[in-house]
């Protein structure tokens, strides 16, 4: 089963830009993953499919400033122009073998 | 619009039984895969359990194998969670969630998720 790992928390200027990662197990360096957005009090919010290739595919609704790219095993998602409401916990999903896997989520502060 | 609406959290006994729902609109039910995940207070997500499109075949975590059920009832597009013999660490936020494609579980990513019902486990 892959491991995601996740730094727990991350901060970054308003108006600024801020890369966020998700990293697999080794083995599993190759798999797609997912990004959730999940604001104070609320449920998840998919955000993104992300690709090894650095490939991706944004739900519906997602804004341009939410961006996806791949290194490796590194899985990161990119937020520009930070905005006050981008403050929350982020997750990384994967999925292997009949079960669904999440990292521990990063928690975002806006300054 | 997709929609995904929780019910039947509760404060319950250790050894208490619970039914969640989760009625869904705006698309079947039968057609994809489909999943509870939990949050424990102030912790990250967590999978608890999936069933396969039509129902065929399902799936849970270690932690509640054996004491959970999920289950589907095609003609009201509703998804179920039965849970019995429960845990005061089974306390959390049960949120269901859509696969984005395909009847097959683990297969894709959650692309839709229900606002959450609160499960609390304590005497």
């Amino acid at each position: 089963q892959p491991v995601v790992t996740q730094s727990s928390s991350a901060s970054a200027s308003l108006g600024s830009s801020v890369k966020l990662t998700c990293t697999l197990s080794s083995v599993h360096s190759n798999y797609i993953v997912a990004w959730h957005q999940q604001q104070p009090g609320k449920a998840p919010r998919y955000l993104m499919k992300l690709e090894g290739s650095g490939r991706y595919n944004k739900g519906s609704g997602v804004p341009d400033r939410f961006s996806g790219s791949s290194s490796g095993a590194d899985r990161h998602l990119t937020i520009s122009n930070l905005q006050s409401e981008d403050e929350a916990d982020y997750y990384c999903e994967t999925w292997d073998s009949s079960s669904q896997v999440f990292g521990g989520g990063t928690t975002l502060t806006v300054l | 619009e997709v929609q995904l609406l929780e019910s039947g959290g509760d404060l319950v006994q250790p050894g208490g039984s619970l039914r969640l729902s989760c009625a869904a609109s705006g698309f079947t039910l039968n057609n994809y895969a489909m999943s509870w995940v939990r949050q424990a207070p102030g912790k990250g997500l967590q999978w608890v359990s999936t069933i396969s499109g039509g129902a065929y075949n399902t799936y849970s975590a270690d932690s509640v194998k054996g004491r959970f059920t999920i289950s589907t009832d095609k003609s009201k597009n509703i998804l179920y969670l039965q849970m019995n013999s429960l845990r005061v660490d089974d306390t959390a936020v049960y949120y269901c969630a859509k696969q984005l494609s395909g009847s097959s579980p683990a297969t894709d990513a959650f692309d839709v998720w229900g606002q959450g019902t609160m499960v609390t486990v304590s005497s």
